[in-house]
């Protein structure tokens, strides 16, 4: 089973700055890695596919690259409305299609 | 407008049964693969069962095998999982979601609360 590793777990930022999210694959994904976003009491939502592709309806201040097994989520210009749970999640090797532990992205 | 639509969760004794079913519209439901995924409260998320697009083909997180059962009719637009031998730590909000096969997960329900308690 891959292991997926977020840092950090908690992250504080002020509005208006930028956000690095990193994860971390235990053995290669290849470019098979996904970002999801949660708010409390709703589902996840994709917000990238294929470790760099937005997914559709995501704003262009999300941004994530990486290959292997080092990934990153950016968001470029924090709004209020990103302030969320991040979480990881490989699709290489499956099943277990797993997930990290999550990042949560807090104001300032 | 893409909805997936849970139902069936509820409280549960231990050694129990429930059946959650995932109403699926606005999207070729006979065309993705459907999944799984459950969060315990305050807890990240885990995969937990995975059905390809005719239901010929299932998979399970060794956590649930033997005890939980996905299945699917493209007929009705419908996911289920029947989840016998509950314990407690099956507690959990549970996500039924859609993708490609073999891909990530494009599409959520709301969730289903599942609460395992005596």
């Amino acid at each position: 089973e891959i292991v997926m590793t977020q840092s950090p777990a908690t992250l504080s930022v002020s509005p208006g700055e930028r956000a690095t999210l990193s994860c971390r694959a235990s053995q290669s994904v290849s470019s098979k890695l996904a970002w999801y976003q949660q708010k409390p009491g709703q589902a996840p939502r994709l917000l990238i596919y294929g470790a760099s592709t937005r997914a559709t309806g995501i704003p262009a201040r999300f941004s994530g690259s990486g290959s292997g097994t080092e990934f990153t989520l950016t968001i470029s210009s924090l709004q209020s409305e990103d302030f969320a749970v991040y979480y990881c999640q490989q699709y290489n090797n499956w099943p277990p299609w797993t997930f990290g532990q999550g990042t949560k992205v807090e104001i300032k | 407008e893409v909805q997936l639509v849970e139902s069936g969760g509820g409280l549960v004794q231990p050694g129990g049964s429930l059946r959650l079913s995932c109403a699926a519209s606005g999207f070729t439901f006979s065309s993705y693969w459907m999944h799984w995924v459950r969060q315990a409260p305050g807890k990240g998320l885990v995969w937990v069962s995975h059905v390809n697009t005719d239901g010929s083909s299932t998979t399970y997180a060794d956590s649930v095998k033997g005890r939980f059962t996905i299945s699917r009719d493209n007929a009705k637009n419908t996911l289920y999982l029947q989840m016998n031998s509950l314990r407690a730590e099956d507690t959990a909000v549970y996500f039924c979601a859609g993708g490609g096969p073999g891909a990530c997960f494009n599409y959520w329900g709301q969730g289903a609360l599942v609460t395992v308690s005596s």
